[in-house]
C-alpha cells in the first residue's frame, strides 16, 4: 500500500516552455504533499509543502511564480515549471503523507522526474 | 529547527563485509528518525524508522539502526552487504513544528559495494 505515482519520469523541453509534473497517491488520500528538488550527488531540497485545497507554502528562495504547485484533490498534486531555463534542469521528487497519519509517519515518495531543459 | 548530519559522503565496502552509515541529528525536542534508500533515478524508499520504544530498529533488506539519545545518533548497519545494496542512503528527522510535519534530510551517503 501507500503508492505514489509520479509522471512523467523523464522530460526534455526547450527553454522558455512550461512543464507539468503530476504526483498521485494511488491508494490513500494525501492531505499533505512535499515537492523536492535534487541536484546530482546532493540531498533533497524541499521546495514547497502543499495541503489539499489551500495554497502551497514555499521554502525560502523558491520562486512561487516559477514553480506553480496545485493540490486540487486528495490524490493529486501538480508542479508546473514555467518558462523553464537550463538551470531548472534537475531531478524533482514528490512525496505524500496520508491524512490519517500522524507526524511520525514516514513519507511515501514518487519515483521522481528528470527534467532536462535545452 | 532540527538538522541532520551524515558524516560520510561515500562509503566503499567489499561484498559480504559489514557496514555502518553514520547519522547524527540535533533538535531541541523529541524526534522521529528515518532511513531511506534511493536507487539511481528513482525516488526514496523507506528502510526503517524509529518512533519510540526499543532503540534497536530492524528494517527491510537486513538493515538495522540504533537510536542513541545521549549521542543524538541513529547509525545504520548491516552485517553483510550485497552488490545490490549499492545506493544512496538518506537519514531523516522530523518533529511537529507549528502543526506541520516538515521532514529534514541529511546530505546522503553513497554506499558502494565492490565484488
Amino acid at each position: 500500500g501507500a503508492v505514489v505515482s509520479q509522471h512523467p519520469s523523464r522530460v526534455i523541453c526547450k527553454s522558455g516552455t512550461s512543464v507539468k509534473i503530476e504526483c498521485r497517491s494511488l491508494d490513500f488520500q494525501a492531505t499533505t504533499m512535499f515537492w523536492y528538488r535534487q541536484f546530482p550527488k546532493q540531498s533533497l531540497m524541499l521546495m514547497a509543502t502543499s495541503n489539499e485545497g489551500s495554497k502551497a507554502t514555499y521554502e525560502q528562495g523558491v520562486e512561487k511564480d516559477k514553480f506553480l504547485i496545485n493540490h486540487a484533490s486528495l490524490t493529486l498534486s501538480t508542479l508546473t515549471v514555467t518558462s523553464a531555463h537550463p538551470e531548472d534542469s534537475s531531478f524533482y521528487i514528490c512525496s505524500a503523507r496520508g491524512g490519517s497519519s500522524g507526524y511520525n509517519s514516514p513519507l511515501h515518495f514518487g519515483n521522481g522526474t528528470r527534467l532536462t531543459v535545452t | 529547527a532540527q538538522s541532520v548530519t551524515q558524516l560520510d559522503s561515500q562509503v566503499p565496502v567489499f561484498e559480504e563485509a559489514p557496514v555502518e552509515l553514520r547519522c547524527n541529528y540535533s533538535s531541541s525536542v523529541s524526534v522521529y528518525l528515518f532511513w531511506y534508500v534511493q536507487y539511481p533515478n528513482q525516488g526514496l524508499q523507506l528502510l526503517l524508522k524509529y518512533l519510540s520504544g526499543s532503540t534497536l530498529v530492524k528494517g527491510i533488506n537486513g538493515f538495522e539502526a540504533e537510536f542513541n539519545k545521549s549521542q543524538t545518533s541513529f547509525h545504520l548497519r548491516k552485517p553483510s552487504v550485497h552488490i545490490s545494496d549499492t545506493a544512496e542512503y538518506f537519514c531523516a528527522v522530523s518533529v511537529a513544528s507549528g502543526g506541520s510535519y516538515i521532514p529534514t534530510f541529511g546530505r546522503g551517503t553513497s554506499l558502494i559495494v565492490h565484488p
